[in-house]
């Protein structure tokens, strides 16, 4: 089975660019989550989405950040225009109910670097 | 409010030597806790998670977690470390919202 597949991978931007990254999630997967880790920290939630709906986005910087999950499949997360401080891994993830309890799989991570 | 403390930020360990690393949490309910390793420019990969039942989980790659409610902890073991163990390790708590510990380092020396 497939897990969460992220891309690009690694991106290198300019301060005040826009960028996007995209994510597959697991199939079958309702439940898909962006979270956010910087450098020697662990990651953080931005937005969570059930299949199209996006139920908690409290954490997402509103003024540069957007998401989407068009037809409650793959989603986007995009950021215009980036910033110094946007330099961090880019995690999506999906989970699935099971064994009584909610488990959580990640992707490989899209890296940002702005300069 | 959740929260997650891992005390140690780096532990180095010989190969082949046992490896402990600490987990303490705070939840409101009963806890759903995981551990999720890093390797460098990967992802986060699920070790174990415990959700009710036996204390003592087990996981991939030979580690094991226990559960102790009276100490708010779930510390992650393995008994024999291997080279390629090296990498970030991260304790969470949740549920539809994890929050993470600061992750400890482990390296492993020949």
């Amino acid at each position: 089975e497939a897990g969460v597949v992220q891309s690009p991978r690694y991106k290198i931007i300019e301060k005040k660019q826009p960028v996007a990254f995209w994510c597959n999630p697991i199939s079958g997967h309702n439940t898909l989550y962006w979270y956010l880790q910087n450098l020697g920290q662990g990651p953080e939630l931005l937005i969570r989405y059930e299949n199209e709906e996006a139920v908690d986005d409290s954490q997402l910087p509103k003024d540069r950040f957007s998401a989407e999950r068009l037809k409650g499949v793959d989603s986007t997360l995009k950021i215009q225009p980036a910033e110094l401080g946007d330099s961090a891994v880019y995690l999506c993830a999906s989970s699935s109910t099971g064994d009584g309890g909610n488990t959580i799989y990640f992707g490989e991570g899209s890296w940002l670097t702005v300069v | 409010a959740q929260s997650v403390t891992q005390p140690d930020i780096h532990i180095t360990v010989s190969e082949g030597a046992s490896l402990e690393l600490r987990c303490n949490y705070s939840y409101g309910a009963t806890p759903y806790l995981f551990w999720y390793v890093q390797s460098p420019g990967q992802g986060l990969q699920l070790l174990l998670k415990y959700f009710s039942g036996d204390t003592l989980v087990q996981g991939i790659k030979g580690f094991e977690a226990e559960f102790k409610r009276s100490q708010s902890s779930f510390n992650l073991r393995k008994p024999s470390v291997h080279w390629s163990d090296a990498a970030e390790y991260f304790c969470a708590v949740g549920d539809y919202k994890l929050s993470f510990g600061a992750g400890t380092t482990v390296t492993v020396r020949a």
